[in-house]
């Protein structure tokens, strides 16, 4: 069973434009929310994260928002940079102390000079 | 500081034997958990290890197996290889562990092949 999931598993941008990469969750008791990119070789790194309690988050040229109602949230990404261009895992996880991480399938991202 | 370090990098068997991967945490860090990579299926949560002992585990067949030592330090085996054990297995760790802000760090892994 899923309970993370990137429906998309690839998406292409231009240079300069807006990506917007859609997460959706089937777990009511996920209360926190955090997007890793990776690039090829190379372990995934921590993004942005977002908590139940909020319904935005910015970082720079990041920006998370969920939506508890529809247990969807999004990661846009403005201006994109060809540097950007990886695979982007959504997570979640269930606040407790021996919670884990539940992670979605990725979407590789590739923006275009 | 130093990030976390996993060896071997990439690996060669063949099915029926057992492997054994390692995992050095961030300094300082007690939290180490394990996921495998595959590219159907994502990351998936193998165990989760706090001060030597297991504080969760996923759903994975009891081949997969692992241990920390007193130094946080972290390994994992799989025994009785089969070709569906070939992916990247990625070691995280963290201070606490995911019972906090749930930021792991992640290391490059080791990419194992089973032939």
């Amino acid at each position: 069973d899923q309970q993370v999931k990137q429906n998309s598993p690839s998406l292409s941008v231009q240079e300069g434009r807006i990506s917007i990469l859609n997460c959706d969750y089937t777990n009511s008791m996920f209360d926190y929310f955090l997007w890793y990119k990776k690039y090829p070789a190379e372990g995934p790194t921590f993004l942005i994260s977002i908590s139940s309690i909020k319904d935005k988050n910015e970082d720079g040229r990041f920006t998370v928002f969920l939506n508890k109602s529809a247990k969807h949230l999004s990661l846009h990404i403005v201006p994109s940079q060809p540097g950007d261009s990886a695979v982007y895992f959504c997570a979640a996880r269930v606040t407790g102390a021996n919670s884990k991480l539940t992670f979605g399938k990725g979407i590789t991202l590739s923006v275009r000079p | 500081k130093a990030g976390v370090t996993q060896t071997p990098r990439y690996l060669i068997k063949t099915r029926g034997q057992q492997v054994t991967l390692s995992c050095s945490p961030i300094s300082g860090h007690r939290s180490v958990s394990w996921y495998q990579q595959t590219p159907g299926q994502g990351l998936q949560f193998l165990f989760e290890y706090f001060s030597e002992t297991q504080r969760n585990k996923g759903n994975f067949p009891g081949r997969f197996s692992g241990r920390q030592f007193s130094n946080s330090r972290s390994e994992m085996n799989v025994s009785t290889l089969e070709l569906g054990d070939s992916a990247l297995y990625l070691c995280a760790s963290s201070w606490t562990g995911t019972a906090t802000t749930g930021e792991l760090f992640f290391g490059e892994g080791s990419r194992l092949t089973v032939l």
